[in-house]
């Protein structure tokens, strides 16, 4: 089983559109979850991490854990054709440092 | 203050040659990550340099190398490549090596191995 699974997508939706992006984890002891946006040709960038459970709200941006059922999300408001990426969720073990684990990203396509 | 860069941006090789990519970090950090990311996927850990010792490494066989320099600049070096090492290769740079400090990405080095 890996660390963290997500749906790849394609995700298609009109600009405006709310955007619900999610992933799972498979161990209770992740305690820090990422999201990063990747452009096409660059790297990963950062949008929004939360530690343990709760919610995290950033301008249109939303990230969510629910450690109940080892279930991270990102809420997209009023989607732009800029939000256009791949977005991948990430965490990593408690005593792991910087040695992330990454979701194989899901591709999102904002239509004007 | 720079990002992080990385050299080159594209690279061709053959089979059982071998690479070196090389990453300068942001201004200021002290800790090198290294990915592979191989198309439609996300990136998987290949090893964190930390004030130019190795801090922990991912599940790569040791043809995958790397050093760091006392400027914190680092280079990854491949040997013997084989055609799945074909990938995206960032390298992520951060001030500590704690679970808490924010990764900062290049741009990455696509490597295509014919």
């Amino acid at each position: 089983q890996k660390e963290v699974e997500q749906d790849p997508g394609p995700l298609s939706v009109p600009e405006g559109a709310i955007v619900s992006l999610n992933c799972t984890y498979s161990n209770s002891a992740f305690q820090y979850f990422m999201w990063y946006r990747q452009y096409s040709r660059k790297g990963p960038e950062l949008l929004m991490y939360t530690y343990s459970s709760g919610n995290k709200e950033d301008g249109r941006f939303t990230a969510q854990v629910d450690k109940s059922s080892k279930y991270i999300s990102l809420f997209i408001r009023d989607s732009q054709p800029s939000d256009s990426a791949t977005y991948l969720c990430a965490t990593n073990p408690p005593k792991g440092g910087n040695q992330f684990y990454f979701g194989t990203g899901t591709s999102l396509t904002v239509i004007p | 203050e720079t990002g992080v860069t990385q050299s080159p941006t594209h690279l061709i090789k053959t089979r059982g040659q071998q690479v070196t990519l090389r990453c300068s970090s942001q201004s200021g950090h002290n800790t090198v990550s290294w990915y592979q990311q191989a198309l439609g996927q996300g990136p998987q850990f290949i090893f964190q340099y930390y004030r130019e010792e190795e801090n922990g490494r991912g599940n790569f066989p040791p043809r995958f190398s790397g050093l760091q320099f006392p400027n914190y600049s680092s280079e990854l070096n491949v040997n013997a490549l084989e055609l799945d090492d074909s990938a995206l290769y960032l390298c992520a740079s951060s001030f500590g090596g704690a679970s808490t400090d924010t990764q900062y990405f290049g741009p990455g080095t696509r490597l295509t191995v014919l």
